[in-house]
């Protein structure tokens, strides 16, 4: 069965302190693994696509990288307005769109 | 482009009610997904459409939850009759193929 795993649920950060999220999946065939941003209130907005191992992605503060098993995004000296739920969710071969999604983890970066 | 639009952005009703969600995707946008999304469960697939066709509704919770897409601008979503366990926050979201898909603001469902 697909499966799609965030850790940690909650992370607080201090304003300029990196860290990284962690996305592990089991997915049979993966055909893309996407990272949103959710802000509360508001619907999952898009920030990655990475297709294959080896792949990474940047955006501002934000960097995603892709394993055979997991993805991470590092976040590099964060800002309070970084802070959101981060989703990651994996589509596998066949599936036509099905995207699955992992239970989020919540970043609060503290001024 | 507006993006994926939802109605209403809130909906409160009494328990047995019929609820309809509906959801206009992005134009030129071919696939078409219903999300559910609560606190303990986080964001479950309840259906998706390819072309208009529904292509999996197996996350669908039972019966009384119905959705139909007769054109490729247009969706509904409906319960019916609603249950206070439906409450959630319920997401469109649009894709071409298999590129990103882009969500809507969402309809916070409360039944009472």
């Amino acid at each position: 069965e697909d499966q799609v795993t965030q850790s940690p649920e909650a992370l607080r950060l201090q304003e300029g302190e990196s860290s990284s999220l962690n996305c592990s999946y089991t997915v049979s065939g993966l055909r893309g693994l996407f990272w949103y941003r959710q802000d509360p209130g508001k619907g999952p907005e898009f920030l990655f696509t990475l297709y294959s191992a080896g792949e990474e992605k940047e955006k501002e503060r934000l960097k995603a990288t892709l394993t055979k098993k997991e993805s991470f995004l590092h976040i590099t000296a964060p800002k309070p307005e970084d802070s959101a739920t981060y989703l990651c969710a994996v589509r596998r071969s066949g599936n036509t769109g099905k995207l699955i999604f992992g239970q989020g983890t919540t970043l609060q970066v503290k001024p | 482009d507006a993006g994926v639009i939802q109605s209403p952005r809130h909906e409160v009703t009494e328990m047995g009610q019929e609820v309809t969600l509906r959801c206009k995707p992005i134009s030129g946008h071919n696939s078409l997904f219903w999300y559910r999304q609560t606190m303990m469960r986080g964001l479950e697939l309840l259906i998706y459409f390819n072309n208009n066709v529904p292509i999996d509704d197996s996350g669908m919770p039972e019966d009384r939850f119905s959705a139909k897409m007769p054109n490729a601008s247009f969706s509904t979503l409906k319960i019916q009759p609603s249950e206070p366990r439906d409450s959630a926050v319920y997401f469109c979201a649009s894709s071409l193929g298999e590129s990103e898909a882009f969500f809507g603001q969402g309809t916070r469902l409360t039944v009472v």
